[in-house]
């Protein structure tokens, strides 16, 4: 299953809200998860089965969608947030990923 | 804490072989499977496999297939993952992950800290 994230590179300002989304090349359900990965570091769970988020994240990270279309949102970008995110399926073997989506300061 | 911690880096010629080491703590190492993933430079993520750190059942993604074997210690609570005939290719951060305890949920909760793989003649 090919996923595609979109858009490539998203520049928001601090406090405002941002949209990323993912789309799967066939229906995964709701077995989708989200990671942000910050430069040096393994990627960190944010949300798995499409709208649960991990422990710890914090609740502006949300997650949504179901079958071939997923968005995260971060409802008020704090300046950590920066860094890149990878929505991940694990539907079907084998688990793949989107090519990232990077989040930058405008 | 959940912790996992991985072997250092490596850096190896075209056609050799690399192990990596993961050696998780804080949780019963049986009681779940640990997945390996790779990050080549300015690139994706790529899953490897996965492997059952009780049984030592493993499912390798097809690319791979023949090529990776991931196997584990229990005696010293160690997982590997060796990759045989490198190419250039294979250049990249190779992570090791915890998979979640939610049912048939195969995200990963936890990772170590990544062990670079070189590649060069």
């Amino acid at each position: 299953i090919v996923m595609t994230q979109s858009p490539a590179t998203l520049s928001v300002s601090p406090g405002d809200r941002a949209t990323l989304s993912c789309r799967a090349s066939q229906s995964v359900s709701s077995n989708l998860a989200w990671y942000q990965q910050k430069p040096g570091q393994a990627p960190r769970l944010l949300i798995y089965g499409a709208s649960t988020r991990a422990t710890d994240i914090p609740a502006r990270f949300s997650g949504s969608g179901s079958g071939t279309d997923f968005t995260l949102t971060i409802s008020s970008l704090q300046s950590e947030d920066f860094a890149v995110y990878f929505c991940q399926q694990y539907n079907n073997w084998p688990i793949t990923f989107g090519q990232g989506t990077r989040l930058e300061i405008k | 804490q959940v912790q996992l911690v991985q072997s250092g880096a490596e850096v190896n010629k075209p056609g050799a072989s690399v192990k990596v080491s993961c050696k998780p703590s804080g949780y019963t190492f049986s009681e779940y499977y640990i997945h390996w993933v790779r990050q080549a430079p300015g690139q994706g993520l790529e899953w490897l496999g996965r492997i059952n750190s009780d049984s030592g059942g493993t499912d390798y993604a097809q690319k791979f297939q023949g090529r990776v074997t991931m196997t584990r210690d229990t005696s010293l609570s160690t997982l590997y993952m060796e990759l045989r005939r490198l190419e250039s290719d294979d250049t990249a951060v190779y992570f090791c992950a915890r998979e979640t305890d939610t049912s048939n949920c195969h995200a990963f909760d936890f990772w170590g800290q990544g062990t670079m793989v070189s590649v060069s003649s």
